[in-house]
């Protein structure tokens, strides 16, 4: 066990839908990873969030969005959901997010767009 | 495109056989590599780490070496177990853009009893 949470574990809705994914980082943590992980991409960094603020940008996509609270959680909004968003998306935190710190990774939540 | 990757998608061994899982990247300005273990339904596991003003690293039953010659990165398993069975993958960071990790594809190892 990481110390990382998320929720839920499953999700199943349709495509035009909107879904928020939820993550919260071990203890200590102020850094906070969204990865999407599909069989044909790999694993892919989205976006990560350091104290309420946002330090980095990767593949996402307009139709996602995310943020960081006060209390160090942070959510993963998608939107306008396509077939090709079904993936497994995962968080990670680490204690800085400095360069060569070690991000540790919650369990998944597994997305399943009909 | 990925700038990390793995030589052979699959690997299978005998329980008790050392394992060797290669991995090669292209960014010669990445200074920072992990390797990550993942078994089925669950996120990656975070397995040992090396910065590249090493060539190798000992972690319990497990070994990183980094060839930046080459540009090359491998993980030994000593004495592998069945409970090894798992997706291994390299991940570099490149120490810009963030610290954001760059994922290989994996290599799934299967261990046999």
């Amino acid at each position: 066990d990481s110390g990382v949470t998320q929720t839920p574990k499953h999700l199943i809705t349709a495509t035009g839908q909107r879904v928020t994914l939820r993550c919260s980082p071990r203890s200590g943590d102020l850094s906070v990873y969204w990865y999407q992980q599909s069989l044909d991409q790999g694993l892919q960094f989205l976006i990560q969030y350091y104290n309420g603020e946002e330090r980095a940008k990767g593949n996402i996509l307009e139709r996602f969005s995310a943020q960081q609270f006060p209390d160090l959680h942070s959510e993963l909004n998608l939107s306008s959901l396509e077939l090709g968003d079904s993936a497994l998306y995962f968080c990670a935190s680490s204690v800085s997010g400095r360069i060569q710190e070690t991000q540790y990774f919650g369990p998944g939540t597994r997305l399943l767009v009909l | 495109g990925e700038s990390v990757g793995l030589h052979l998608p699959t690997l299978s061994v005998q329980e008790g056989d050392n394992s060797i899982i290669n991995c090669a990247y292209s960014n010669s300005a990445s200074d920072y590599f992990i390797w990550y273990k993942q078994e089925s339904g669950k996120g990656p596991q975070f397995i040992i780490d090396i910065r590249s003003n090493m060539d190798k690293r000992q972690g319990q039953r497990v070994t990183v070496l980094l060839n930046k010659t080459v540009k090359h990165l491998s993980l030994q398993i000593a004495a592998t177990q069945p409970g090894d069975s798992a997706v291994y993958f390299c991940a570099e960071n490149i120490g810009q853009a963030g610290t954001a990790l760059i994922f290989g594809k994996g290599t799934t190892l299967s261990v046999s009893s």
